[in-house]
């Protein structure tokens, strides 16, 4: 059964500070995985998509890991801002590639 | 201009109604999908269909009837209201996605169900 975790649910940082959030998938055949941001009450944006065949990817001071093999993915935050704060969610999408499941989020908080 | 557009933003029934929500994209993409979020903000997919055609119906009560009347546009109708079914529900497109394409989300309906 395809299934996404992340890990932490929660996190709150200074400003400035450097963070990782991860993102576990059990589907060792995926075709990519996807980043997004959602704000509350908003819809989701998209901010990172990684493909199978490849390891990160990179868009300004975020930065996104794929390890197949250990079936991990992080999203690396340089130097958070208040506008950071926001929910992360990870997406794996799967064999057949029509059906991209979701991780449960992780609520960010940077305070100014 | 909005991509991917869903119609109405907020819904508000009573039990037993029916109800329909609209999605429109303007991406030219082949592939549309619906989901719900429910109120622990879990996004779980329900439909998704490829130039028309339902590809994944992911054991949703068949009160729930999607329509695709063109590749642009994925329809969602809800017969016989119940409370379980308030929650956030999202359109989103995609280039066939077999070949790994972003997924792109409307900014969702709100349906509350009294």
């Amino acid at each position: 059964k395809q299934e996404v975790t992340q890990i932490p649910a929660a996190l709150s940082v200074p400003e400035g500070e450097n963070l990782v959030l991860n993102c576990s998938f059990t589907d060792s055949a995926i075709y990519n995985l996807q980043w997004f941001r959602q704000d509350p009450g908003k819809g989701l944006t998209s901010l990172l998509l990684i493909q199978s065949s490849q390891r990160e990817q990179t868009s300004g001071r975020l930065n996104a890991s794929l390890d197949k093999s250990s079936g991990r993915s992080t999203l690396y935050i340089a130097a958070s801002q208040p506008g950071d704060s926001a929910t992360y969610l990870c997406a794996d999408r799967g064999t057949g590639g029509f059906k991209t499941i979701f991780g449960a989020g992780t609520r960010l908080f940077v305070k100014a | 201009d909005t991509a991917v557009s869903q119609t109405p933003k907020y819904l508000v029934t009573q039990m037993g109604n029916d109800k329909s929500i609209k999605c429109e994209q303007n991406l030219g993409h082949d592939t549309m999908y619906w989901y719900k979020q429910d109120s622990k903000k879990f996004l779980k997919i329900m439909f998704s269909y490829n130039n028309k055609e339902l590809i994944i119906n992911e054991t949703v009560p068949n009160r729930f009837s999607p329509k695709s009347p063109d590749k642009a546009h994925l329809n969602l109708h809800i017969n016989s209201l119940e409370l379980g079914d308030s929650a956030v529900y999202f359109c989103a497109s995609s280039q066939d996605p077999r070949v790994g394409e972003k997924l792109f989300f409307g900014s969702g309906t709100q349906l509350s169900v009294l």
